[in-house]
């Protein structure tokens, strides 16, 4: 099992220019999360889905999007990269909600630049 | 005010050495607690859960005090391996998430 896979691991893009992320998992998991991590701030949720179909904003979701069509897949989107979105992007998954099952599990993260 | 706070540190100490943590949590409905490990320009990685009479996992000792809405992690016994930032993480199924909220790590170097 590879548990969580991020795509791509680099990039560096212009500013105005847009990508996509991709996370995968193959562990079933209903909870996917986008997270954010800068020096000295600490993860930031983005946005995040409780399950295919459906998805909410965390705290920082200005200048993303995002979308959950298929369960194993949650992608993050940028339409028009500013310099303040670089940063490395973590994505997470989670059982489901309730019992005792609360670990997330990261993917390896991407490491955005934005010039 | 985040929900999690933690001390950045560095801290710096010898192989050998007993270091602990502290994190303060604000939301008292927060139900569960973990601390996770972050290497270098890696993911996070659950390193143990914190239960309320503590718990202990070889040379770590995690204890949580909810009157206070403390948790602390000691490291027994450092070695070089233990070099990371140790994030505190709160857990609150009351929310409709069920939201982790990350403290935002204190940074450990051990030396030889």
């Amino acid at each position: 099992n590879a548990g969580v896979t991020q795509t791509p691991k680099f990039r560096v893009l212009k500013t105005g220019q847009s990508m996509t992320l991709l996370c995968a998992q193959d562990m079933n998991h209903e909870y996917m999360y986008w997270y954010r991590q800068d020096p000295g701030m600490g993860l930031r949720l983005i946005h995040y889905s409780v399950g295919e179909g459906t998805t909410a904003k965390g705290e920082v979701p200005d200048g993303y999007n995002v979308s959950r069509l298929k369960k194993q897949n949650f992608l993050l989107g940028l339409e028009s990269a500013a310099p303040s979105q670089t940063s490395v992007y973590f994505c997470a998954t989670r059982v489901g909600a309730g019992g005792q099952d609360n670990e997330q599990f990261f993917g390896p993260g991407t490491r955005l630049t934005v010039l | 005010r985040k929900e999690v706070e933690q001390d950045p540190g560095p801290f710096n100490v010898p192989e050998g050495a007993t270091v602990a943590f502290n994190c303060t949590y604000s939301n008292s409905a927060s139900q569960s607690f973990f601390w996770y490990r972050q290497d270098c320009r890696k993911e996070p990685k659950l390193l143990m859960s914190v239960y309320s009479s503590g718990n202990e996992d070889g040379r770590f000792t995690a204890q949580l005090n909810r009157a206070s809405q403390y948790i602390s992690l000691l490291i027994r016994d450092s070695k070089l391996s233990d070099s990371a930032t140790y994030l505190c993480v709160a857990f609150d199924r009351g929310s409709t998430l069920g939201r982790l909220y990350f403290g935002r790590g204190t940074q450990l170097t051990v030396w030889p």
